[in-house]
């Protein structure tokens, strides 16, 4: 695909459970990025891999959230016990060679 | 601590009109300032990069930066808005381990 592509573009869960968001960048790309956006903010960012490792999980909000990149291509954002305050639009983007990061359309989560 | 400031929530302008979205920014060392606009229940789509060299930067869709280091501005402007320009404009810096800061977005309104 040309683009980045994020699944799925909605998740309705219970507070309490567990979710996993996936991301595929574009081909190639090296950088992964995981940012969080709450309604009327702008993007926070989560996590950061450089091929399969995490380079920056700084941003990472608590030990609920976790996200692996195996084969250094996919990722998924998993997070354990969600809280209602865990919903907000989750981005995704990519990079090569540090120049523009090019975001996914989101996967917009909602904890009741 | 490395910040990025949009002091305008909203700005109207007719169409035809010019436009300004204004930024400030607070980094140490050299900047790397991004433009982001982001359409309603879509991610966030790159517009336009500073990294070094000429201090006005051309972008998509006829947008365009100026870049100002005594001022430690990154404003966006176009010569003539469009209402199709009206969405959410995110400034952001990209810091030394990659991730992006971003702005708290200006939400651009253009009236026919």
């Amino acid at each position: 695909g040309a683009g980045v592509s994020q699944t799925p573009s909605n998740k309705v869960t219970e507070k309490g459970k567990y979710v996993e968001l996936r991301c595929d960048p574009i081909s190639g790309h090296t950088a992964l990025y995981w940012y969080r956006q709450s309604l009327g903010q702008g993007p926070e960012f989560l996590i950061y891999f450089q091929g399969t490792g995490a380079a920056d999980d700084s941003g990472l909000p608590n030990d609920r959230f976790f996200a692996v990149r195996p084969e250094g291509s996919v990722s998924t954002l998993k997070i354990q016990r969600t809280e209602r305050g865990d919903s907000a639009v989750y981005l995704c983007a990519s990079s090569s060679g540090g120049e523009a990061q090019y975001f996914g359309p989101g996967t917009r989560l909602l904890v009741l | 601590a490395q910040s990025v400031a949009q002091p305008e929530d909203q700005v109207n302008v007719a169409e035809g009109n010019p436009l300004t979205v204004k930024c400030t920014y607070s980094v140490s060392g050299n900047p790397y300032l991004f433009w982001y606009v982001q359409y309603p229940n879509r991610g966030l789509q790159f517009l336009l990069k500073y990294i070094t060299g000429d201090n006005l930067v051309k972008g998509s869709y006829g947008f365009e930066a100026e870049f100002n280091k005594s001022q430690t501005s990154f404003h966006l402007k176009k010569p003539s808005a469009l209402v199709s320009d009206s969405a959410l404009y995110f400034c952001a810096v990209r810091v030394i381990t990659d991730k992006l800061i971003f702005g708290t977005g200006t939400r651009l309104q253009v009236f026919p």
